[in-house]
C-alpha cells in the first residue's frame, strides 16, 4: 500500500544532541512537508520541499534543517539550537496543485531525557 | 494572504446528537478548502475537501460539509455523532505551495 512512513514513532533527545526524524513515501509525490504539533496549537509548518534538492523553511525553522536528496524522503534533524524540542512531529507529502490534499504519517513524538 | 479560524477549541455532544464543527476562512482567491480528523498519537486523515462544483461535500465515516461563499464558511457536520467520533479536527485552505490550518477542534461525545 502506499503511503508516508515516519521513524521512530517515540525518541528521546540529550541535551546538546543533534536527532534526525526520518520520513519516507512511496506515493511518487513531488512536494513534502514537516510539521510541529503542540497541545492547543495546531499544526505549525517547519520546512517544505517542493522538489528534489530544493527546500524552503516555513513559518518555525530555526533550530532545525532538513535535506531533499531523494524524491522520497525528507529526513528533518532537530539540532541542539533547538531550545524547546518536545512535541509531535508530522510529515506529510503531496501532489503539486492547490486542489491536492496533503497525506500525513503517523508522527514522531519528541521528548527530552 | 490565506487565514482558517475555528470556533470552539472543544465541542461537546451526546452520542446521535448532531455535530456541528465551525471554520471560516479568508482568501483572496476562489479557496480550496479541506477537512482533516486527528485520533491520538496518530497523523492527519482526509476527511473531505472542496475544490471546485458542488457546494456541499460528502466525505467519508458520514461526515459532510458546505462551502459558503457569501459567508466565507465550510462548516464540518453529521446527523448522529458515534462514540468513535471522539477525536481532533482540522479545517485546511491551500496557499500556494503550501496548506494553512486552523487550531483545531475537539471533539468530545458523551455515551
Amino acid at each position: 500500500d502506499g503511503g508516508i512512513t515516519q521513524s521512530p514513532k517515540y525518541l528521546f533527545r540529550k541535551e546538546g544532541q543533534n536527532v534526525t526524524l526520518s520520513c519516507e513515501q512511496n506515493l511518487n509525490h513531488d512536494a513534502m512537508y514537516w510539521y510541529r504539533q503542540d497541545p492547543g496549537q495546531g499544526l505549525r509548518l517547519i520546512y517544505y520541499s517542493q522538489i528534489v534538492n530544493d527546500f524552503q523553511k516555513g513559518d518555525i525553522a530555526e533550530g532545525y534543517s532538513v535535506s531533499r536528496e531523494k524524491k522520497e524522503s525528507f529526513p528533518l534533524t532537530v539540532t541542539s539550537a533547538q531550545k524547546n524540542p518536545t512535541a509531535f512531529y508530522l510529515c506529510a507529502s503531496s501532489q503539486q496543485a492547490l486542489n491536492q490534499p496533503q497525506h500525513f504519517g503517523d508522527g514522531t513524538r519528541l521528548s527530552i531525557l | 494572504a490565506q487565514s482558517v479560524t475555528q470556533l470552539g477549541s472543544h465541542v461537546s455532544v451526546s452520542e446521535g446528537a448532531l455535530v456541528l464543527l465551525r471554520c471560516n476562512y479568508s482568501s483572496s482567491v476562489p479557496p480550496y478548502l479541506f477537512w482533516y480528523v486527528q485520533y491520538p498519537n496518530q497523523g492527519l486523515q482526509l476527511l473531505l475537501k472542496y475544490t471546485t462544483g458542488a457546494t456541499l461535500v460528502k466525505g467519508i465515516n458520514g461526515f459532510e460539509a458546505e462551502f459558503k461563499k457569501s459567508e466565507t464558511s465550510f462548516h464540518l457536520t453529521k446527523p448522529s455523532a458515534h462514540m468513535s467520533d471522539a477525536a481532533e479536527y482540522f479545517c485546511a485552505v491551500s496557499e500556494i505551495y503550501k496548506l494553512i490550518f486552523g487550531s483545531g477542534t475537539r471533539l468530545l461525545v458523551r455515551p
